[in-house]
């Protein structure tokens, strides 16, 4: 059973760099087919897709985010990472981690908060 | 403020057929498959339908989806209470590169 889980700090001050990772188990980050992906919800709010990459390298990201967002892929330790540069309150939220296929998420990771305040 | 619509509010009385609908435009929903999430209350979203029309298995075929034009909906029937939830659309946007977007939710609520 493919299994993805967040990690990283749960407090980020404002204008710093958010910074994630979410390690895959269960499968390969290498498997073709499938992207690997951020998505974000703020508290009481609705989701928003930040975006994704392939385990080759190839990303997709939110038109509204992208200057401030990278993603990036380590296949030797399954391992994909987040980086939101800039950040402010605005961007505290729930960050999932997912496997997908378009906009299609069969697997989610359970979601780290990530608070912004100084 | 999303990228498609969807009310913010449902409700039903249990056994009641629900219906949530999702709009877009031709960029993503006119030209892409549509899926939906429902995300119980503390938890991560779960995957409800994909495709427009498919059940990942597991999921009840009280739940189904489907697609007209630029919009879709998801239709609940024998409404239980533990359909109580968030539930989301999504669909890949071909605009400005492709990327995915997502509706803004519906909560539902069985009465």
């Amino acid at each position: 059973q493919l299994q993805l889980q967040e990690s990283g700090p749960g407090l980020v001050k404002p204008s710093e760099t958010l910074s994630l990772t979410c390690t895959v188990s269960g499968g390969s980050i290498s498997s073709s087919s499938y992207y690997w992906g951020w998505i974000r919800q703020p508290p009481g709010k609705g989701l928003e897709w930040i975006g994704s990459i392939y385990y080759s390298g190839s990303t997709y990201y939110n038109p509204s985010l992208k200057s401030r967002v990278t993603i990036s892929v380590d296949t030797s330790k399954n391992q994909f990472s987040l980086k939101l540069s800039s950040v402010t309150a605005a961007d505290t939220a729930v960050y999932y981690c997912a496997r997908l296929v378009g906009a299609v998420a069969h697997y989610w990771g359970q979601g780290t908060l990530v608070t912004v305040s100084s | 403020q999303s990228v498609l619509t969807q009310p913010p509010s449902a409700s039903g009385t249990p056994g009641q057929r629900v219906t949530i609908s999702c709009s877009g435009s031709s960029s993503n929903i006119g030209s892409n498959t549509v899926n939906w999430y429902q995300q119980l209350p503390g938890t991560a979203p779960k995957l409800l339908i994909y495709s427009n029309n498919q059940r990942p298995s597991g999921v009840p075929d009280r739940f189904s989806g489907s697609k007209s034009g630029t919009s879709a909906s998801l239709a609940i029937s024998g409404l239980q209470s533990e359909d109580e939830a968030d539930y989301y659309c999504a669909a890949w946007d071909d605009s400005l590169n492709g990327h995915v977007v997502f509706g803004g939710g519906t909560k539902l609520t069985v009465l």
